[in-house]
């Protein structure tokens, strides 16, 4: 079955970068497009950019553009986002979602990875 | 970047029919199709209609999707304890050339 698994829970300063794994199996790792989202505690959904894993090809949300980071790894079906520089604001939980295009979403999402920033 | 706007909450006992709404722009709603979202507390977001009107599979038929012009809105049938949760609708936007997402609803079954 599909299976998007993320990696764990992060705590970090102000001004530190993170990285955010999120492991795909169960379809072709080339054929779908990753979108990421966030959402902050006690706020709503965040749409942040998207990576496509065939060509490596990303975009992110104006927001964000300088800050953020999208790759892939063929080798082991896993997409990767980073974040540089964060604040206090950047708290909040990363979740991958699959897509067949960059303008669709379909049901697939990861658990969730909370990234929390703190001095 | 601007958002879709939705009811921060609303209600309804058992068995009612309750509806929620979501409006947006023409480079949004009104020229793409509009998902939902349901996301119970600190869970990820679960896709219940896509494309408008459509449920994937094992999204019961009480929940059903409509769209007009630039509104849409989700309305959930012959309501349930377990139907109470966040919901968030979600569009592709031409201009922003990205998503956005309503700020969300909160459904509480009273």
């Amino acid at each position: 079955q599909v299976q998007l698994v993320q990696s764990g829970t992060e705590v970090k300063e102000p001004g530190a970068s993170v990285n955010v794994s999120c492991k795909t199996s169960g379809y072709p790792f080339t054929a779908y497009y990753i979108h990421w989202v966030r959402q902050a505690p006690g706020q709503g959904l965040e749409w942040m950019g998207w990576i496509n894993p065939n060509t490596g090809a990303t975009k992110s949300g104006q927001k964000f553009q300088g800050r953020v980071t999208f790759a892939r790894n063929m080798s082991i079906t896993t997409v990767f986002l980073g974040l540089t520089f964060l604040t206090s604001d950047d708290t909040a939980v990363y979740y991958c979602a699959r897509a067949p295009t960059v303008v669709t979403l379909d049901e697939n999402w990861g658990q969730g990875t909370l990234v929390a920033v703190s001095s | 970047q601007s958002g879709l706007t939705q009811p921060p909450s609303a209600s309804g006992t058992p068995g009612q029919r309750v509806t929620i709404s979501c409006s947006g722009l023409s480079s949004n709603i009104g020229s793409n199709p509009v998902y939902w979202f349901q996301q119970l507390p600190a869970t990820a977001p679960k896709l219940v209609i896509y494309r408008d009107t459509q449920r994937p599979s094992g999204v019961p038929d009480r929940l059903s999707g409509s769209k007009s012009g630039t509104s849409a809105s989700l309305a959930i049938g012959g309501l349930r304890s377990e139907d109470e949760a966040d919901y968030y609708c979600a569009a592709w936007d031409d201009s922003l050339s990205g998503w956005v997402f309503g700020g969300g609803t909160k459904l509480t079954v009273l």
